[in-house]
């Protein structure tokens, strides 16, 4: 079974800083996806990478395959940024999910 | 990307009646779609996988005859919650891949029973 750790549970930031959110795993995956919740519960996907590195705007994902280790950074974050951010791993054809991280922007 | 459509986004319903959530692949051939459950706080929870076509595998611990999923074309699945109660009051959301790893997720639906 494939476990998904990620952290910080709960993150908040001031308008303007760099976040970093860290997801690990435990097995071998096909894909691991990054997705965002908004209050309203509506989930985007904002990356899928299976190595190396992504980037979308302020938003970066990187993974490293040998250590089982994905991280999702937000430059200049933004009040706007503040949702849950999920980690899911792919395997087979089903998804695994993070807890999840709890992100709040404050201006 | 592509877009998945969940419908509704909410629904309120009497304990005892059925409700039925629509999940519709807009521009893409779903051949799988994911039900997923979520309570408040917590992660999505894998209810049930369904091919199209095909009878839906249900995760252990999940009621196959209150939770009726039908998968009958590539763009559509349906999840019935029958006679429901408050205690199946929660978040539901689909996803639906096209074949490749990556996964599309609808709006989700959130249902309250009462």
């Amino acid at each position: 079974k494939n476990e998904v750790e990620q952290s910080p549970q709960n993150l908040t930031a001031q308008e303007g800083e760099f976040i970093t959110i860290n997801c690990s795993y435990s097995v071998g995956i096909s894909a691991l996806h990054w997705l965002q919740q908004h209050p309203g519960g509506g989930i985007v996907s904002l990356f899928m990478l299976s190595s190396g590195k992504k980037k979308h705007g302020r938003l970066i994902a990187t993974i490293n395959i040998q250590e089982k280790h994905s991280s999702l950074h937000i430059t200049a974050s933004h009040p706007r940024d503040s949702a849950v951010y999920i980690c899911a791993v792919g395997y087979g054809n089903k998804l695994v999910f993070g807890a999840g991280t709890i992100l709040r922007v404050k201006s | 990307g592509a877009v998945v459509s969940q419908h509704p986004s909410w629904v309120i319903c009497k304990s005892g009646t059925s409700v039925k959530i629509e999940c519709r692949s807009l521009d893409f051939q779903a051949t799988t779609m994911f039900w997923y459950r979520q309570f408040p706080k917590q992660s999505l929870m894998l209810m049930a996988t369904s091919n199209e076509g095909s009878k839906a595998t249900y995760e252990q611990g999940v009621e196959k005859d209150k939770f009726l999923i039908n998968h009958a074309s590539l763009t559509l699945s349906t999840l019935t919650v029958t006679s429901a109660h408050p205690e199946d009051s929660s978040f539901y959301i689909c996803s639906a891949t096209g074949g490749r790893t990556e996964a599309f997720f609808g709006q989700g639906t959130r249902l309250t029973v009462v």
